[in-house]
Protein backbone atom coordinates (compact mmCIF):
# COMPACT_ATOMS: atom_id res chain seq x y z
CA UNK A 1 0.00 0.00 0.00
CA UNK A 2 1.17 3.42 -0.96
CA UNK A 3 2.14 4.63 2.13
CA UNK A 4 1.91 9.77 3.03
CA UNK A 5 3.56 10.45 6.18
CA UNK A 6 3.56 13.85 7.73
CA UNK A 7 5.71 14.65 10.63
CA UNK A 8 3.14 16.18 13.17
CA UNK A 9 -0.57 15.21 13.46
CA UNK A 10 -0.66 18.51 15.36
CA UNK A 11 1.92 21.49 16.21
CA UNK A 12 1.16 24.77 18.04
CA UNK A 13 3.26 27.25 17.19
CA UNK A 14 3.96 31.10 17.57
CA UNK A 15 3.35 34.14 15.52
CA UNK A 16 7.03 34.82 13.82
CA UNK A 17 8.37 31.73 14.39
CA UNK A 18 9.26 29.68 11.35
CA UNK A 19 8.02 26.47 10.89
CA UNK A 20 8.76 22.94 8.90
CA UNK A 21 6.50 20.42 7.76
CA UNK A 22 7.84 17.42 6.47
CA UNK A 23 6.11 14.48 4.29
CA UNK A 24 7.80 12.10 3.29
CA UNK A 25 6.01 9.12 0.53
CA UNK A 26 7.62 5.29 0.25
CA UNK A 27 5.91 4.76 -3.04
CA UNK A 28 8.47 6.51 -5.70
CA UNK A 29 5.69 8.96 -6.91
CA UNK A 30 7.09 11.74 -8.66
CA UNK A 31 4.38 14.08 -7.86
CA UNK A 32 4.11 15.35 -4.16
CA UNK A 33 1.75 18.08 -3.36
CA UNK A 34 0.97 20.45 -0.04
CA UNK A 35 -2.66 21.47 0.44
CA UNK A 36 -4.41 23.36 3.58
CA UNK A 37 -7.73 22.39 4.56
CA UNK A 38 -10.13 25.20 5.82
CA UNK A 39 -13.85 24.87 7.20
CA UNK A 40 -16.41 26.32 4.46
CA UNK A 41 -13.25 26.75 1.76
CA UNK A 42 -12.26 22.99 0.51
CA UNK A 43 -8.78 21.86 -0.24
CA UNK A 44 -6.60 24.23 -2.29
CA UNK A 45 -3.37 23.53 -3.52
CA UNK A 46 -0.31 25.37 -2.03
CA UNK A 47 2.52 24.41 -3.65
CA UNK A 48 3.50 21.15 -5.91
CA UNK A 49 6.55 19.57 -7.52
CA UNK A 50 6.94 16.94 -10.16
CA UNK A 51 10.71 16.10 -9.61
CA UNK A 52 13.36 16.56 -7.27
CA UNK A 53 14.71 20.37 -6.80
CA UNK A 54 11.58 20.99 -8.90
CA UNK A 55 8.45 23.53 -7.55
CA UNK A 56 5.23 25.17 -8.79
CA UNK A 57 3.03 27.55 -7.01
CA UNK A 58 -0.63 26.43 -6.61
CA UNK A 59 -3.22 28.70 -5.42
CA UNK A 60 -2.25 30.02 -2.82
CA UNK A 61 1.27 30.20 -2.21
CA UNK A 62 2.13 33.67 -0.19
CA UNK A 63 3.41 33.11 3.04
CA UNK A 64 4.95 29.72 1.72
CA UNK A 65 8.10 27.77 0.58
CA UNK A 66 8.77 24.54 -0.46
CA UNK A 67 11.86 22.12 -0.56
CA UNK A 68 12.41 19.03 -2.61
CA UNK A 69 15.55 18.02 -2.08
CA UNK A 70 14.98 13.92 -2.25
CA UNK A 71 12.30 12.53 -4.29
CA UNK A 72 10.04 10.85 -1.44
CA UNK A 73 10.25 13.98 0.34
CA UNK A 74 8.42 16.90 0.36
CA UNK A 75 8.78 19.79 2.99
CA UNK A 76 6.51 23.01 3.51
CA UNK A 77 7.77 25.92 5.10
CA UNK A 78 6.07 28.95 7.27
CA UNK A 79 8.72 31.34 6.84
CA UNK A 80 6.99 33.43 9.50
CA UNK A 81 3.65 31.57 10.73
CA UNK A 82 1.07 33.94 11.18
CA UNK A 83 -2.85 33.26 12.63
CA UNK A 84 -4.66 33.17 9.49
CA UNK A 85 -2.11 30.38 8.87
CA UNK A 86 -4.38 28.14 11.66
CA UNK A 87 -5.34 25.05 9.28
CA UNK A 88 -4.98 21.53 8.12
CA UNK A 89 -2.51 20.73 6.22
CA UNK A 90 -2.36 17.55 3.74
CA UNK A 91 0.41 16.64 1.80
CA UNK A 92 -0.35 13.96 -0.92
CA UNK A 93 1.89 12.00 -3.22
CA UNK A 94 1.02 11.00 -7.01
CA UNK A 95 2.33 9.19 -9.66
CA UNK A 96 1.63 9.89 -13.48
CA UNK A 97 -0.17 12.76 -14.59
CA UNK A 98 -2.96 10.75 -17.19
CA UNK A 99 -4.81 9.37 -14.33
CA UNK A 100 -3.65 12.14 -11.49
CA UNK A 101 -4.49 9.55 -8.84
CA UNK A 102 -3.18 11.30 -5.75
CA UNK A 103 -2.83 9.33 -2.06
CA UNK A 104 -2.88 12.03 0.55
CA UNK A 105 -1.58 11.65 4.45
CA UNK A 106 -2.78 12.13 7.19
CA UNK A 107 -2.87 15.41 7.76
CA UNK A 108 -1.06 18.32 9.90
CA UNK A 109 -3.15 20.96 12.38
CA UNK A 110 -1.32 23.78 12.82
CA UNK A 111 -2.06 26.17 15.07
CA UNK A 112 -0.36 29.39 15.45
CA UNK A 113 -1.21 31.93 18.37
CA UNK B 1 -13.10 28.04 -8.07
CA UNK B 2 -14.48 24.53 -8.49
CA UNK B 3 -15.75 23.59 -11.87
CA UNK B 4 -17.88 21.50 -10.27
CA UNK B 5 -21.61 21.57 -8.15
CA UNK B 6 -22.33 19.09 -5.47
CA UNK B 7 -24.89 19.38 -2.90
CA UNK B 8 -23.88 19.85 0.43
CA UNK B 9 -25.08 16.96 2.52
CA UNK B 10 -27.14 13.99 1.14
CA UNK B 11 -28.43 10.81 3.58
CA UNK B 12 -28.78 7.26 2.72
CA UNK B 13 -29.82 4.09 4.85
CA UNK B 14 -27.38 1.66 5.86
CA UNK B 15 -27.20 -1.19 3.42
CA UNK B 16 -28.82 0.93 0.46
CA UNK B 17 -26.79 2.21 -2.52
CA UNK B 18 -26.03 5.78 -2.15
CA UNK B 19 -26.43 7.72 -5.13
CA UNK B 20 -24.06 10.97 -5.52
CA UNK B 21 -24.59 13.50 -8.05
CA UNK B 22 -22.19 15.71 -9.84
CA UNK B 23 -22.51 18.72 -12.48
CA UNK B 24 -19.38 19.48 -14.13
CA UNK B 25 -21.36 21.42 -17.58
CA UNK B 26 -18.19 22.98 -18.53
CA UNK B 27 -15.77 20.20 -18.92
CA UNK B 28 -14.00 19.85 -21.34
CA UNK B 29 -13.13 16.88 -24.04
CA UNK B 30 -10.07 16.21 -22.70
CA UNK B 31 -11.00 16.10 -18.56
CA UNK B 32 -11.31 13.49 -16.62
CA UNK B 33 -13.72 13.18 -13.57
CA UNK B 34 -12.39 12.00 -10.22
CA UNK B 35 -13.83 11.43 -6.56
CA UNK B 36 -12.24 11.29 -3.80
CA UNK B 37 -13.64 10.90 -0.29
CA UNK B 38 -12.53 12.37 3.48
CA UNK B 39 -13.64 10.60 6.66
CA UNK B 40 -13.46 12.34 9.82
CA UNK B 41 -10.17 13.47 11.17
CA UNK B 42 -8.42 11.76 7.51
CA UNK B 43 -6.88 12.46 4.45
CA UNK B 44 -8.59 12.03 1.35
CA UNK B 45 -8.41 9.20 -0.31
CA UNK B 46 -8.95 8.21 -3.93
CA UNK B 47 -12.26 6.20 -4.77
CA UNK B 48 -12.37 6.13 -8.93
CA UNK B 49 -11.87 8.36 -12.08
CA UNK B 50 -13.53 7.86 -15.94
CA UNK B 51 -13.11 9.96 -19.62
CA UNK B 52 -16.32 8.90 -20.68
CA UNK B 53 -17.42 5.30 -19.97
CA UNK B 54 -19.15 4.19 -17.00
CA UNK B 55 -16.01 2.91 -14.09
CA UNK B 56 -16.59 0.30 -11.82
CA UNK B 57 -14.00 -0.94 -8.95
CA UNK B 58 -14.39 -2.62 -5.79
CA UNK B 59 -15.28 0.55 -4.25
CA UNK B 60 -18.09 1.93 -5.96
CA UNK B 61 -19.33 2.72 -9.71
CA UNK B 62 -19.10 6.30 -11.68
CA UNK B 63 -21.53 6.77 -13.80
CA UNK B 64 -20.79 9.56 -16.70
CA UNK B 65 -23.59 10.64 -18.79
CA UNK B 66 -23.38 10.83 -22.49
CA UNK B 67 -22.76 14.46 -23.24
CA UNK B 68 -20.00 14.53 -19.91
CA UNK B 69 -21.75 17.46 -18.04
CA UNK B 70 -22.65 15.50 -14.69
CA UNK B 71 -21.81 12.19 -12.96
CA UNK B 72 -23.13 10.00 -10.09
CA UNK B 73 -21.23 7.84 -7.55
CA UNK B 74 -22.62 5.00 -6.88
CA UNK B 75 -21.36 3.04 -3.65
CA UNK B 76 -23.74 0.04 -4.14
CA UNK B 77 -24.24 -1.00 -0.17
CA UNK B 78 -23.46 1.95 2.03
CA UNK B 79 -22.09 1.14 5.25
CA UNK B 80 -21.48 3.25 8.25
CA UNK B 81 -18.09 3.34 7.34
CA UNK B 82 -18.91 4.84 4.16
CA UNK B 83 -19.96 8.26 6.04
CA UNK B 84 -17.63 10.99 4.87
CA UNK B 85 -17.48 14.18 2.95
CA UNK B 86 -17.50 13.05 -0.71
CA UNK B 87 -15.43 15.24 -3.64
CA UNK B 88 -15.95 15.64 -7.42
CA UNK B 89 -13.35 17.11 -8.64
CA UNK B 90 -12.49 17.88 -12.57
CA UNK B 91 -9.01 18.18 -13.46
CA UNK B 92 -8.53 21.58 -14.30
CA UNK B 93 -4.97 21.33 -15.80
CA UNK B 94 -2.37 19.38 -16.98
CA UNK B 95 -0.99 19.59 -13.55
CA UNK B 96 -3.61 20.24 -10.71
CA UNK B 97 -6.91 19.67 -9.18
CA UNK B 98 -9.29 21.88 -7.20
CA UNK B 99 -11.39 20.32 -4.70
CA UNK B 100 -14.82 21.72 -4.04
CA UNK B 101 -16.59 21.83 -1.12
CA UNK B 102 -17.86 17.85 -1.74
CA UNK B 103 -21.02 16.15 -0.41
CA UNK B 104 -21.52 15.42 3.14
CA UNK B 105 -22.97 11.99 3.12
CA UNK B 106 -24.70 10.84 5.94
CA UNK B 107 -25.49 6.96 6.69
CA UNK B 108 -28.03 5.90 8.26
CA UNK B 109 -28.55 3.22 10.61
Amino acid sequence: DVKVTQSSRYLVKRTGEKVFLECVQDMDHENMFWYRQDPGLGLRLIYFSYDVKMKEKGDIPEGYSVSREKKERFSLILESASTNQTSMYLCASGTDWVSYEQYFGPGTRLTVT
Amino acid sequence: DAKTTQPPSMDCAEGRAANLPCNHSTISGNEYVYWYRQIHSQGPQYIIHGLKNNETNEMASLIITEDRKSSTLILPHATLRDTAVYYCIVRVAYDKIIFGKGTRLHILP
